[in-house]
């Protein structure tokens, strides 16, 4: 089973800094991830998939990257709303289309 | 507006079992692979099952294959989620959640882009 490991568990940031997510497969998943974003009593919702194309509506400070075992969600600018959890998720095995474990974003 | 709205949810025995429903709305419904997805609060989520377009594929995370099996009606744009043997790692907030493709497999594009607001599911003695 693939596992994603995220990295920092932690990114404490101030906003209109740049953040870098990582997130590592234990195999290949070619392209085939996905970033989510979850704030506190809602629930995920997708930032982008394909490792790099932004989901209907998602702000263009936010950009995914990387291919086979390593990418990275960057948010340019951190905006006040940008403060959150940010997971990701494999879809080149199945089942099942594990998530990582995910990064929290917090104001520093 | 596109919307996904479970129900079922509830406090249930061990051993037991529990139906979960989801009912959707604003899209064609009978385009899309759906899924259900738990988390435990204060933890991430975990992807549980899936099921493509048209049923003819359907999946399940190791620790429910067996027990829990999915389902979809395309004429009441529903999909269920049948959880037997109901043991209490089962605890947690199952989201019902739309597929970006119509698909479910090894190497599939896409995403999971709307999510439901979630049922909670309680397995306590």
């Amino acid at each position: 089973e693939i596992v994603l490991t995220q990295s920092p568990a932690t990114l404490s940031l101030s906003p209109g800094e740049r953040a870098t997510l990582s997130c590592r497969a234990s195999q290949s998943v070619s392209s085939f991830l996905a970033w989510y974003q979850q704030k506190p009593g809602q629930a995920p919702r997708l930032l982008i998939y394909d490792a790099s194309n932004r989901a209907k509506g998602i702000p263009a400070r936010f950009s995914g990257s990387g291919s086979g075992t390593d990418f990275t969600l960057t948010i340019s600018r951190l905006e006040p709303e940008d403060f959150a959890v940010y997971y990701c998720q494999q879809r080149a095995y199945w089942p099942p289309w594990a998530f990582g474990q995910g990064t929290r974003v917090e104001i520093k | 507006e596109l919307q996904l709205v479970e129900s079922g949810g509830g406090l249930v025995q061990p051993g037991r079992s529990l139906r979960l429903s989801c009912e959707a709305s604003g899209f064609r419904f009978d385009d899309y692979a759906m899924h259900w997805v738990r988390q435990v609060p204060g933890k991430g989520p975990e992807w549980v099952s899936g099921i493509s377009w048209n049923s003819n594929r359907v999946g399940y995370v190791d620790s429910v294959n067996g027990r829990f099996t999915i389902s979809r009606d395309d004429a009441k744009k529903s999909l269920y989620l049948q959880m037997n043997s109901l043991r209490p790692e089962d605890t947690a907030l199952y989201y019902c959640v739309k597929d970006v493709g119509p698909l479910v497999g090894a190497t599939t594009f896409g995403g999971l882009d709307i999510w439901g607001q979630g049922t909670m599911v309680t397995v306590s003695s």
